[in-house]
């Protein structure tokens, strides 16, 4: 079956990097994604990579994945209070489009 | 424009009540998803429309009835719901199952 997991809580101080980590079981997903959401709102997708890249980045935000231990994560860098917010990492389960998420990781930014 | 359009965004109602969320997207994305969430929790996915057509129910209970009236529009309504569906609706599309984008989200609040 399906299954996807992250840690749930990370803190770090403004100006540092942070390390997101998921681990997923299906081989066979095409793509992968992080999202974020605030307290209140919906789901912002923040980037995906496609599951024959090892690695993307976007401005602050560095996806790696390594397709052998099926290990996903999402650096982002210069943290700001700003990125305070839960993120998901979730994987498309079979044709349907289906998402499959991870329990999401808590990002705390202290000043 | 990658927005998908929520409303109401917050809905109080009894449990004898008929009411409906709306959702809505001009992307031309022809997979449109309702999920639920629970607070902390991440989204559980419901109902997937493909091509205007149910292609995905999870299980959902009949007082869930979602209808897609052409391809940029998706209802769902509610009845004679419990208080524990009380949660965070979410509507997302996209196409082909790449790139998923979320609506902010109906706050529903069963009385």
């Amino acid at each position: 079956g399906e299954d996807v997991e992250q840690s749930l809580f990370l803190s770090v101080r403004e100006g540092d990097s942070s390390v997101i980590n998921c681990t997923y079981t299906d081989s066979s997903s095409t793509y992968l994604y992080w999202y974020k959401q605030e307290p209140g709102a919906g789901l912002q997708l923040l980037t995906y990579i496609f599951s024959n890249m090892d690695m993307k980045q976007d401005q602050r935000l560095t996806v790696l994945l390594n397709k052998k231990d099926k290990h996903l994560s999402l650096r982002i860098a210069d943290t700001q209070t700003g990125d305070s917010a839960i993120y998901f990492c979730a994987e498309v389960y079979n044709q349907g489009g289906k998402l499959i998420f991870g329990q999401g990781t808590e990002l705390s930014v202290k000043p | 424009d990658t927005e998908v359009t929520q409303t109401p965004k917050h809905l109080v109602m009894g449990m004898t009540n008929k009411k409906s969320l709306k959702c809505e997207q001009h992307m031309g994305h022809r997979a449109m998803y309702w999920y639920k969430q629970k607070a902390k929790k991440p989204p559980e996915l419901m109902f997937v429309y493909s091509y205007e057509k149910l292609s995905i129910n999870e299980s959902v209970p009949s007082r869930f009835s979602p209808e897609c009236p052409n391809s940029s529009l998706l209802n769902l309504h509610l009845h004679a719901l419990q208080p524990e569906d009380s949660a965070l609706y979410l509507c997302a599309s996209s196409q082909e199952g790449v790139e998923a984008f979320f609506g902010q989200g109906t706050r529903l609040t069963v009385v």
